[in-house]
């Protein structure tokens, strides 16, 4: 069973707007929610992550809000440049991964 | 230049063959890892080592083997028992085993069963 769900499967947002993806996971024990971005062809490499003390983090145009209590998490991306569409992967704990979003940001 | 490398890019297979992807690493890291993704699934762990000549089954194990002889190296052996092998697959390794620890992943190896 997937242990960590994630939505939507795909998103399409115009360049300057606001990405939103949300995941929401099971497991109390997990201790650490990294998000990856994969661009066509290639590996997932490891954008932002958060620790489950911490309600939010921020980086450059990238930010994480932290829901403990209602177990989610979301990715913002902030004034989305058409360099952001690529595939992004919620995860809980280094083994569960959500099924992705694809972003497309439109021009 | 530090990194994982995966190879072939793309490897076309026959119906009931053993086939092997290889994957390197030199960034001196003690876990690796092998993951499967199929569209709209996202990663699915296949096996995971966390030292040499030790490893565990993951979620998707049935019809996949490893070895891990070497630090820098982890090959994954997809068989003639996986009943649909056709996907992309992503090697990783992480300093450690802890969830902390990030994970650098190589570019993959696409995988066509004929």
């Amino acid at each position: 069973q997937q242990q960590v769900k994630q939505s939507p499967q795909s998103l399409i947002v115009q360049k300057g707007g606001i990405s939103i993806i949300n995941c929401a996971y099971e497991n109390t024990a997990f201790d650490y929610f990294p998000w990856y971005q994969q661009f066509p062809g290639k590996g997932p490499a490891l954008l932002i992550a958060i620790r489950p003390d911490v309600s939010e983090k921020k980086e450059g145009r990238f930010t994480i809000s932290f829901n403990k209590s209602a177990k989610q998490f979301s990715l913002h991306i902030m004034d989305s440049q058409p360099g952001d569409s690529a595939t992004y992967f919620c995860a809980a704990g280094k083994l569960s991964f959500g099924a992705g979003t694809t972003v497309t940001v439109r021009a | 230049d530090g990194g994982i490398t995966q190879s072939p890019k793309y490897l076309f297979r026959k119906e009931g063959q053993n086939v092997t992807l290889s994957c390197e690493q030199n960034l001196n890291h003690d876990a690796m890892y092998w993951y499967r993704q199929d569209p709209g699934q996202g990663l699915r762990l296949i096996y995971y080592s966390q030292i040499v000549n030790d490893f565990q089954k993951g979620d998707i194990a049935e019809g996949y083997s490893v070895s891990r002889e070497k630090k820098e190296s982890f090959p994954l052996t997809v068989t003639s028992a996986q009943k649909n092998p056709t996907a992309f697959y992503l090697c990783a390794s992480s300093r450690g085993a802890a969830s902390t620890d990030t994970q650098y992943f190589g570019p993959g190896t696409r995988l066509t069963v004929l």
